[in-house]
C-alpha cells in the first residue's frame, strides 16, 4: 500500500463544475502539499499547509490531520485547469517528501 | 524574482556521453533540491543541499551521477556516462527556510538518451 494514494487517478468534468481531488496518507506528517503539472511538464506549487484551510483563487485546500486527508477543490473549473494534481507530504520533520500518483484532471469546455 | 532557472530545458545526446544540467535556485533560498521524474518510478529526490553544501545523495541513482553546488546561485547535476535509462525529466527546487517547506520548481530538463 502506497503511503499517499490519490482519488481519482483520473477526472473528466465539464466546464463550470465544482472539482474534488482527494489524498490520503498513513505516516505522521509535518507538512503536505498540492502542485499542479501542466501537459508542458511545469510543476507549480499550490499550496503547502499543515492544518485548516486555504484559498487562493478558484483553488481551495484542505487538511484533517486526525483523519489524515486532504482535498483539493476547484469551483468554476475551466478548460485551463487541465493538468496533473500532485499531492506530497513532509514525513514529520524529514526533508523527504512522499508523492502520490498524481490525478489527472481534463475540463472539457 | 524570475523563480528557479534550469537549463537546457531540452537536451538529446547519444548513450556515454557526459550530460550536465544547470539550476539557478530563487535568490536567497537556502536549500536547493535535484528531482528526477520518470512515467514508471513518478517523482524521486536525488539530492539537495543546504548552504551550497549536500546534506543528502542517497537518492542518486549510481557513481554515474553527481550534483554540485559551487555557489548560492548555481548548482549542476551531471551524467557521465549517459544511458539510455537515463531519459527523464530532471527539476530542481529551491527552499527558503527548510527543507520541509514550500518548494518552489524549475521548468525541468527534458533529457532523451538515445
Amino acid at each position: 500500500k502506497n503511503e499517499v494514494e490519490q482519488s481519482p487517478q483520473n477526472l473528466t468534468a465539464q466546464e463550470g463544475e465544482f472539482i474534488t481531488i482527494n489524498c490520503s496518507y498513513s505516516v505522521g506528517i509535518s507538512a503536505l502539499h498540492w502542485l499542479q503539472q501542466h501537459p508542458g511538464g511545469g510543476i507549480v506549487s499550490l499550496f503547502m499547509l499543515s492544518s485548516g484551510k486555504k484559498k487562493h483563487g478558484r483553488l481551495i485546500a484542505t487538511i484533517n490531520i486526525q483523519e489524515k486527508h486532504s482535498s483539493l477543490h476547484i469551483t468554476a473549473s475551466h478548460p485551463r485547469d487541465s493538468a496533473v494534481y500532485i499531492c506530497a507530504v513532509n514525513v514529520d520533520s524529514n526533508y523527504q517528501l512522499i508523492w502520490g500518483a498524481g490525478t489527472k484532471l481534463i475540463i472539457k469546455p | 524574482d524570475a523563480g528557479v532557472i534550469q537549463s537546457p530545458r531540452h537536451e538529446v545526446t547519444e548513450m556515454g556521453q557526459e550530460v550536465t544540467l544547470r539550476c539557478k535556485p530563487i535568490s536567497g533560498h537556502d536549500y536547493l533540491f535535484w528531482y528526477r521524474q520518470t512515467m514508471m518510478r513518478g517523482l524521486e529526490l536525488l539530492i539537495y543541499f543546504n548552504n551550497n553544501v549536500p546534506i543528502d545523495d542517497s537518492g542518486m541513482p549510481e557513481d554515474r551521477f553527481s550534483a554540485k553546488m559551487p555557489n548560492a546561485s548555481f548548482s549542476t547535476l551531471k551524467i557521465q556516462p549517459s544511458e539510455p535509462r537515463d531519459s527523464a525529466v530532471y527539476f530542481c527546487a529551491s527552499s527558503l527556510l527548510a527543507a520541509w517547506g514550500e518548494q518552489y520548481f524549475g521548468p525541468g530538463t527534458r533529457l532523451t538518451v538515445t
